[in-house]
């Protein structure tokens, strides 16, 4: 059951234009929503995230849109740039009864390719 | 910049050996996380800990793990007799707030079961 769904393993673009990495979720509890960009044999690294109160977040060159209704989000990362290469994960936590020890839900990641 | 630590970076071991993988979080967060990635795979949440015990468990995190916070800086995850399946990344992660507070993840320590 994947509850977090990326569904482009991988994404080629060029330098200097628009990537956009796509995200869906089932799980309609899910109340905030991160990206996280991973480099081989490195953690994953803290990109952006997102609540679900709001519907864009911006940050510099990378900037998150949530559309609850279709329980989608996309990340835009704008120009893109060759260093940007890396897979791609998108993550989703839970409202928790109590505590807010949630664990994240990854989805399987998008390999994106910045070509110069 | 604090970060999150862990060692070692390779471990190998032998089927039905234990393992103890270590993590430092970063010092004043309050929350902490193991995940493991099988190769090829996602990123699965293993278990969350919080004021001195275990607040969230995942069906991975069967009677063959453990985690402990030993002292006031390490926090570590212990599989008490490994099998093949157990070889993944392992990493572990830390936030500062409750809810909505994102989480910081360490290099991650590739365990390797023989």
């Amino acid at each position: 059951d994947q509850q977090v769904k990326q569904n482009s393993p991988s994404l080629s673009v060029q330098e200097g234009r628009i990537s956009i990495l796509n995200c869906d979720y089932t799980n309609s509890m899910f109340d905030y929503f991160l990206w996280y960009k991973k480099y081989p044999a490195e953690g994953p690294t803290f990109l952006i995230s997102i609540s679900s109160i709001k519907d864009k977040n911006e940050d510099g060159r990378f900037t998150v849109f949530l559309n609850k209704s279709a329980k989608h989000l996309s990340l835009h990362i704008v120009p893109s740039q060759p260093g940007d290469s890396a897979v791609y994960f998108c993550a989703a936590s839970e409202r928790s009864s109590g505590g807010g020890a949630d664990g994240l839900t990854f989805g399987k990641g998008t390999h994106l390719i910045i070509q110069p | 910049e604090p970060e999150v630590t862990q060692t070692p970076s390779h471990q190998v071991t032998q089927m039905g050996q234990e393992v103890i993988l270590r993590c430092v979080p970063i010092s004043n967060h309050l929350y902490f996380y193991w995940y493991r990635q099988i190769l090829g795979q996602k990123v699965e949440f293993l278990v969350s800990f919080y004021n001195n015990e275990i607040s969230e468990k995942s069906e991975i995190f069967d009677d063959q793990f453990s985690v402990e916070r030993p002292d006031g800086s390490n926090f570590t995850l212990k599989i008490r007799s490994t099998k093949l399946e157990d070889s993944a990344m392992y990493f572990c992660a830390s936030k500062l707030l409750a809810v909505q507070e994102t989480q910081y993840f360490g290099p991650g320590t590739r365990l390797l079961v023989l």
